[in-house]
Formats: C-alpha cells, sequence, structure tokens
C-alpha cells in the first residue's frame, strides 16, 4: 500500500522552515527519507525504526509515530541545496524482516534565494 | 566497488525486441532492489533478492519482466517484447541488513 505525502509541493525561501509527512493506512516497522535531485538517483536521508525514534542529520530531522503509522521530515533553516524531491519509502509489518520499501509519490521542494 | 553500478545508462530498443539491464550492487550488501520510476512519477517497486532466500517478485508488472541475482552479487533485469509503456528509468538499490538504500544512477530505457 504506497504511504501518502503531503504536502505535493512546497517552495521556500533561503532560510525558512518546511516539514513534509508520509501517512501509511498499514502496521510500519521502519520509515526511511531519500531526497533526489532532478536528473540524479535518490540518496538516502535517514531510516527510523519502530519505536518513536527521532533522527537528524544537520539540520534535517524526522520523528516516527508508529501507532498512528505517520512520519514527518523537519528541514530547518533550508538551504538552495535542500531543493529536491523527497521520497519517503515505508517498510511494512511488526518484525521488520524485509528490508523492502515502498515509497511514496514525492514532495517537490524548492528553495529560492 | 564504491557505488551502485547499472549499465548501460540509456538504452533505446524497438517495440517487441527484449533487453536486459545489468546491475553490480556494492560489494557486502546483502539486498538488492530493482525499482522502476516513469517521468515525473515516484518509485515503484519491482523486485527483491535479500541473500539466499527466494526473491520477492510481487511488483513485477507481466510475466514479460524477469530477475536473477547470479552469485549473490550481479543482478539481470530481462524484459522481453518490450512495449512502449516499460519506457522509464530502472533503477537498481541495494543495502546491508536494516541499512539504507544506495541507488545505482539507473538505466534510461526508451521503447520505440
Amino acid at each position: 500500500q504506497q504511504p501518502v505525502q503531503s504536502p505535493q509541493a512546497v517552495i521556500l525561501r533561503e532560510g525558512e522552515d518546511a516539514v513534509i509527512n508520509c501517512s501509511s493506512s498499514k502496521a510500519l516497522y521502519s520509515v526511511h527519507w531519500y531526497r533526489q535531485k532532478h536528473g540524479e538517483a535518490p540518496v538516502f536521508l535517514m531510516i527510523l525504526l519502530k519505536g518513536g525514534e527521532q533522527k537528524g542529520h544537520d539540520k534535517i530531522s524526522a520523528s516516527f509515530n508508529e501507532k498512528k503509522q505517520q512520519s514527518s521530515l523537519y528541514l530547518t533553516a533550508s538551504q538552495l541545496s535542500y531543493s529536491g524531491t523527497y521520497f519517503c519509502g515505508t517498510e511494512e509489518g511488526k518484525t521488520g524482516n524485509t528490508g523492502k520499501l515502498i515509497f511514496g509519490q514525492g514532495t517537490t521542494l524548492q528553495v529560492k534565494p | 566497488g564504491a557505488g551502485v553500478s547499472q549499465s548501460p545508462s540509456n538504452k533505446v530498443t524497438e517495440k517487441g525486441k527484449d533487453v536486459e539491464l545489468r546491475c553490480d550492487p556494492i560489494s557486502g550488501h546483502t539486498a538488492l532492489y530493482w525499482y522502476r520510476q516513469s517521468l515525473g512519477q515516484g518509485l515503484e517497486f519491482l523486485i527483491y533478492f535479500q541473500g539466499n532466500s527466494a526473491p520477492d517478485k510481487s511488483g513485477l508488472p507481466s510475466d514479460r519482466f524477469s530477475a536473477e541475482r547470479t552469485g549473490g552479487s550481479v543482478s539481470t533485469l530481462t524484459i522481453q517484447r518490450t512495449q512502449q509503456e516499460d519506457s522509464a528509468v530502472y533503477l537498481c538499490a541495494s543495502s546491508s541488513y536494516f541499512g539504507g538504500y544506495t541507488f545505482g544512477s539507473g538505466t534510461r530505457l526508451t521503447v520505440v
């Protein structure tokens, strides 16, 4: 079941913050976040495992609420380099023994000077 | 190698021909995945190999698609009797157990 991302697109000025949400109708074991720039392959940002884990990567952090089957990606003080399409990938199940991800449809982020 | 290598990077083929796409994963990564990305779209799961286990083929769109992984390393995705709707970027990724995916640069397939 494909997770649903919101918003579909967002435009920011440098220095502004953004939140991207990922929601699933299935029980999740883990959530991954990736960023893809135009014409390039997706690049791994972070993985969040079942247990309400929260992680950070520079000024990008994320949370995972397994009870609500939701994850959010937080981009703080955005930089031009943050522009791209962000995908969440969800691993379904309770035991996390597959590693197989189903990706959302993506959120396009554009940061302007 | 340092990254996931895919070949060819571009492939133009005539409708009805067969094509083979190759993926060389990161050495030591036990899991290998194939995804398809149509223009401006998300990532569509195709198939997943994990170690010596039977592959998860649940995402293959038709019996024209098949994949194998030899010696737990290199994988080949084969599309038989290609159709125009098969045109897309085919992405391969590998990961260690519980790790994030490292994607290759993809093969852009165009069926004319």
